[in-house]
C-alpha cells in the first residue's frame, strides 16, 4: 500500500473555528491533492501542490488554504467553518502529472455543526 | 452543471453476468478518462484509463470503451464478482494533468451471489 495518511479521520467541528486537515505520505511524490466528496457530485478538487511551497486553486477553493512547507505534509485549513464543508475529504498523491498512478488517502469524514 | 455525468446512481448484478457502467460528458475537447473504484471506509483506487485515440482499454475483467462522437464511455465488468461491489466513478480530462479532471458523480455497483 502506497504510504499516505490522513489525519484525522473524523471530526466535528462547530461553525466558524479553524480546522486543520494533515495529509503525510511517506513516497516522496511530488504532487498532493485535496478532493471533497460529496453525493451527487463525485470527487472535487480543493487545491492542489506541484512541490514544496508551490500550490494551487482547485474547482471549489473558496474557504479553504493549504500549505506544503516540506515533501511529505500538505495541510488543508478551513478558516472558519461552515455547515456546507461538512463533507468527506480526501488526499491524493502522485509521483507524475496524472492521475493514472495516483494513491488516494483513506478520507477524513468532517462535520461542522 | 456537470460536465461528466453518470446517470445511474446504482446498479444491480447477478453474479457472473456482466456489469456495464456508464460515463457521458459534454466538453468534447476530453481526451483523458479514467475509472476509479471505491470501496466504503477506502479512498478510491485507479482501475483503467483510455485516452481518445483508442477506442477501447482492456485489463483483465475491465474493458472500457470509449465512442468520442457520442461523448460517452462505458466500463465492462465480465464476469462480475461480488467483490466488485463498489462506487464506480469516472474522470475526464482534457490534457491527462492530474489538477484538470473532472469526476462524474459515481455510480454503486452492487454485485448478488
Amino acid at each position: 500500500d502506497a504510504g499516505i495518511t490522513q489525519s484525522p479521520r473524523h471530526k466535528v467541528t462547530e461553525t466558524g473555528t479553524p480546522v486543520t486537515l494533515r495529509c503525510h505520505q511517506t513516497e516522496n511524490h511530488r504532487y498532493m491533492y485535496w478532493y471533497r466528496q460529496d453525493p451527487g457530485h463525485g470527487l472535487r478538487l480543493i487545491h492542489y501542490s506541484y512541490g514544496v511551497k508551490d500550490t494551487d486553486k482547485g474547482e471549489v477553493s473558496d474557504g479553504y488554504s493549504v500549505s506544503r512547507s516540506k515533501t511529505e505534509d500538505f495541510l488543508l485549513t478551513l478558516e472558519s467553518a461552515t455547515s456546507s464543508q461538512t463533507s468527506v475529504y480526501f488526499c491524493a498523491i502522485s509521483g507524475g502529472q496524472g492521475l493514472t498512478e495516483a494513491f488516494f488517502g483513506q478520507g477524513t469524514r468532517l462535520t461542522v455543526v | 452543471d456537470q460536465q461528466v455525468k453518470q446517470n445511474s446512481p446504482s446498479l444491480s448484478v447477478q453474479e457472473g453476468r456482466i456489469s456495464i457502467l456508464n460515463c457521458d460528458y459534454t466538453n468534447s475537447m476530453f481526451d483523458y478518462f479514467l475509472w476509479y473504484k471505491k470501496y466504503p471506509a477506502e479512498g478510491p483506487t485507479f482501475l483503467i484509463s483510455i485516452s481518445s485515440i483508442k477506442d477501447k482499454n482492456e485489463d483483465g475483467r475491465f474493458t472500457v470503451f470509449l465512442n468520442k462522437s457520442a461523448k460517452h464511455l462505458s466500463l465492462h465488468i465480465v464476469p462480475s464478482q461480488p467483490g466488485d461491489s463498489a462506487v464506480y466513478f469516472c474522470a475526464a480530462s482534457a490534457d491527462n494533468y492530474g489538477q484538470n479532471f473532472v469526476f462524474g458523480p459515481g455510480t454503486r455497483l452492487s454485485v448478488l451471489p
